[in-house]
């Protein structure tokens, strides 16, 4: 079974451009996540997504956004990029949103560099 | 709120050595799960083990073994006979119920440099 896909992988960028990354489930999997890894914070839990609908958020602001596809893809938006938003962005997979805690697989993650 | 503390940043052994890896965690919730990933140079994050936090059996994996432990909040990962490829950082994470869904809040990662 193939795994997270996740494109680009690298992707390099100027400040006040937009972007948007994309990510492949494992096929069966419905519930999308996104995180983002800083050398300085770690990996943030972004958002998720189960059903087309985004079911958490975290602390982030509000030129971070996504969305889910009815075959389960996902995809997140970020506009006016900032210099602070270079970082590695990785999506997961489960295989649904149980609030039990189900296990996530991750992709390889985009590299994303703001210039 | 919950956290995930993981106080080794680094450690350095030879092959061969045993090393445990400490994550101790803080959670209001009765009901929860602690992961454990590996992050090798290509970036991935590959799962090793999910615990509930009503299974406080320890587990064996081949060299891997976790030791949870919910009176000292501590679910610690041991690589017996260490080798160089298991080089790479790795992450104790925890999922709470059912509102959070499935976010996990990782700890700060453990370096691991395994040499020759």
């Amino acid at each position: 079974k193939a795994g997270v896909t996740q494109t680009p992988r690298y992707l390099i960028k100027t400040r006040g451009q937009q972007v948007t990354l994309s990510c492949s489930p494992i096929s069966g999997h419905r519930s999308v996540s996104w995180y983002q890894q800083t050398p300085g914070q770690g990996l943030q839990f972004l958002f998720e997504y189960f059903s087309e609908t985004q079911r958490n958020k975290g602390n982030f602001p509000g030129r971070f956004s996504g969305r889910q596809f009815s075959n389960s893809r996902s995809e997140m938006n970020v506009s006016t990029l900032e210099l602070g938003d270079s970082a590695l962005y990785l999506c997961a997979s489960s295989l649904a949103w149980t609030g039990q805690g189900e296990t996530q697989y991750f992709g390889p993650g985009t590299r994303l560099l703001v210039l | 709120a919950q956290k995930v503390t993981q106080a080794q940043t680094e450690i350095s052994v030879v092959e061969k050595e045993d090393v445990t890896l400490d994550c101790v965690y803080e959670t209001r919730d009765t009901t929860y799960y602690l992961f454990w990933y590996k992050q090798p140079p290509s970036g991935e994050l590959v799962f090793l083990i999910r615990r509930n936090s009503f299974d406080e059996q320890n587990e064996i994996s081949g060299r891997y073994s976790w030791n949870f432990q919910k009176s000292t909040s501590s679910f610690n990962f041991t690589i017996t006979a260490s080798q160089v490829v298991d080089s790479a950082v790795y992450f104790c994470a925890l999922s709470e119920d059912y509102n959070a869904g499935n976010m996990l809040t990782f700890g700060g990662g453990t370096r691991l440099m395994v040499k020759p």
